[in-house]
């Protein structure tokens, strides 16, 4: 079975200082990764996957992420948070890209 | 527009009210996806459809939730006799159905149980 485990439900950070969002997943065979973003009242948004070729990941609004096997870590980063990538993200993990398994998210709050 | 809508957007139920949840996927998505989504938690699997065929249903949580999805396209979950419990957020997600393709969330259906 796989299973993410997020390992910070809250994350703060000042405007334009790095963030760092972290991901340990477990699963028995080589998984496929993900990053989700929630704005509140919004959907889900693709931020990143990672599919098994390049183990850094690039995602959308400057996100990217890192595949390390050794460490089963997907840590998410971005190097200067602005205001508006306050949301929840979730790590997710699939395999064979059916149903996906959601971490419990962490929150980041972006302050001034 | 072009991606996946649900309705209502909003549904408080009285306990034991019937409720039927509407999702279109994208236009040419093979797979279809339901999810539930706790409040503070994250979302966790229903059900999943390949065109007309549910291929799996291991996570629904009890018989009471039932889903369709007839002409391949239109989905809808059901779910029956609502208790408190079922209050949550239904999202719905589609994608192609092809290897590595991404799942594509609509808005979500917030489903209120009194």
């Amino acid at each position: 079975a796989q299973s993410v485990t997020q390992l910070d439900s809250h994350v703060s950070v000042s405007e334009g200082t790095p963030v760092l969002l972290r991901c340990n997943y477990s699963s028995s065979y080589s998984p496929s990764l993900f990053w989700y973003v929630q704005h509140p009242n919004k959907g889900l948004q693709l931020l990143l996957k990672y599919t098994s070729a390049a183990t850094l990941v690039k995602g959308i609004n400057g996100f990217e992420a890192e595949f390390k096997k050794s460490e089963t870590s997907f840590h998410l980063t971005k190097p200067s948070a602005h205001m508006s990538d306050a949301a929840e993200y979730f790590c997710v993990v699939t395999l064979f890209f059916q149903k996906l398994v959601f971490g419990t998210g962490t929150r980041l709050l972006v302050s001034p | 527009g072009a991606g996946v809508s649900q309705s209502p957007r909003y549904k408080v139920a009285k306990r034991g009210q019937d409720v039927a949840l509407r999702c279109d996927p994208i236009s040419g998505h093979v797979s279809l996806f339901w999810y539930q989504q706790a409040l503070g938690q994250g979302p966790e699997f229903l059900t999943y459809f390949q065109n007309e065929a549910q291929l799996d249903k291991s996570g629904l949580p009890s018989d009471r939730f039932f889903a369709e999805r007839p002409e391949g396209s239109v989905s809808t979950l059901k779910i029956q006799r609502t208790q408190q419990e079922d209050s949550a957020v239904y999202l719905c997600a589609s994608s192609l159905g092809t290897e590595q393709e991404t799942q594509y969330f609509g808005p979500g259906t917030r489903l209120l149980v009194l």
